[in-house]
């Protein structure tokens, strides 16, 4: 069974903050998501990873960067947190045949 | 890049009528199509997905369609049940997912 965990389901930081996001999965995926979820706006992409050290902008990044220094980990980074950065952040993964996404459980973020 | 529109934004039925989601997508290499349902305060979970070459798929009482020629995808799920209560989540992939807005369906029992 895949399992991707988040570091935290809930998180409240100050406004400039630098804020830590971690995701592991466990089934050797290549691929790594970042999104943030927003109520009438869906899933919305921050950065995705298709390898290693390897990253792609997403459709929202600005504001944010990311880590992958191993395999089975992706890291979200705000740098310095806004309050327009409040929002529920999803970490997902896949592999690079099957394309099927697995999720994990989110973290509520808020920023003060 | 890609743009998914889904419809209806919410969605309520009566248990054991049919409910019907639609998706439009705009990018014609978008080769694969999930569905995720969404129960409240848990993670997106895949509940049926289609690839771009085939038409129709179905698993039990949820079937997804799609017309490629007309880019357009739609979950249809049969006999309603109150735990099919949740939002729903059309995609479109190509190089990466490009997610609907949701869909909040709600089953009256």
């Amino acid at each position: 069974d895949v399992k991707v965990t988040q570091s935290s389901r809930y998180l409240v930081k100050r406004t400039g903050e630098k804020v830590f996001l971690e995701c592991v999965q466990d089934m050797d995926h290549e691929n790594m998501f970042w999104y943030r979820q927003d109520p009438g706006l869906g899933l919305r992409l921050i950065y995705f990873s298709y390898d290693v050290k390897m990253k792609e902008k997403g459709d929202i990044p600005e504001g944010y960067s990311v880590s992958r220094e191993k395999k089975e980990r992706f890291s979200l980074i705000l740098e310095s947190a806004s309050t327009n950065q409040t929002s529920m952040y999803l970490c997902a993964s896949s592999s690079g045949t099957s394309g099927e996404q697995y999720f994990g459980p989110g973290t509520r973020l808020t920023v003060t | 890049g890609e743009n998914v529109e889904q419809h209806p934004s919410t969605l309520s039925v009566q248990e054991g009528d049919s409910a019907v989601i639609k998706c439009t997508y705009s990018d014609s290499a978008s080769n694969y199509f999930p569905w995720y349902k969404q129960e409240l305060g848990k993670r997106p979970q895949l509940i049926i997905d289609i690839r771009s070459n085939v038409g129709e798929k179905k698993d039990q009482r949820i079937a997804v369609t799609l017309n490629k020629t007309a880019k357009h995808f739609s979950l249809h799920i049969t006999e309603t049940q109150p735990e099919d209560s949740a939002v729903y989540f059309c995609a479109a992939k190509y190089n990466q997912f490009y997610f609907g807005t949701g869909t909040s369906l709600t089953v009256i029992p």
